[in-house]
């Protein structure tokens, strides 16, 4: 079975510019999430998608947005960049919520903002 | 006072060596609990899900105790392929994992 797939693997982008990440779950998963890794910290919980609806936002400003396709796959924006958005960017997917409410991750897209 | 919290690390064991990982949480109600492990600039990989009964899976055995908000991870006979850094996770509502800084193992030959 197929894992969690995100694209690109790296992102170099200027201060100010936008930056689109995209992620696809596992077949048969229908919630994405989204998290941040910056550089010795822990890993941030961003977004959760569900059907299509954004049902969870971390403390993140809104320049950080996204969406969930049909298909369930998903995109991440991070608009007007800032250096301190260099991180690991990762997805994860899980089945319909429910507990134990297990997730997944894909490999990441590893963002620096130059 | 962080939401989980890990041993600090590293931890540097001989192979074959047992060792032990404690974290602690802050919200009582949280519902579901999961050990990860994470390799360097990798993602983390579910270990496995932690019960109240206690669990085990080969070398590795987990137990949770909800009264002291209080998770463990065992490792026995360690391998080297057992280094790796261990997220304690704590899932409360929300579709939020909350993950603990972790604790890094180095297993030595």
């Amino acid at each position: 079975e197929a894992g969690v797939t995100q694209s690109p693997t790296h992102l170099i982008k200027t201060r100010g510019q936008q930056a689109t990440l995209r992620c696809s779950p596992i077949s048969g998963h229908t919630s994405v999430y989204w998290y941040q890794q910056a550089l010795g910290l822990g890993l941030q919980f961003l977004l959760w998608y569900d059907e299509g609806e954004e049902r969870n936002r971390g403390n993140f400003p809104p320049r950080f947005s996204g969406r969930q396709f049909p298909n369930y796959s998903s995109e991440l924006n991070v608009n007007a960049l800032e250096l301190e958005d260099s991180a690991l960017y990762l997805c994860a997917s899980s089945e319909t919520p429910g507990l134990p409410y297990e997730q997944y991750f894909g490999p990441g897209t590893r963002l620096t903002v130059t | 006072r962080k939401e989980v919290e890990q041993d600090p690390g590293p931890f540097n064991v001989p192979e074959g060596a047992t060792v032990a990982f404690n974290c602690t949480y802050s919200n009582s109600a949280s519902q579901s609990f999961f050990w990860y492990r994470q390799d360097c600039r990798k993602e983390p990989k579910l270990l496995m899900s932690v019960y109240s009964s206690g669990n085990e899976d080969g070398r590795f055995t987990a137990q949770l105790n909800r009264a002291s908000q209080y998770i463990s991870l065992l490792i026995r006979d360690s391998k080297l392929s057992d280094s790796a850094t261990y997220l304690c996770v704590v899932y409360p509502q929300g579709g939020k994992l909350i993950f603990g800084q972790g604790t890094e193992l180095s297993v030595k030959p």
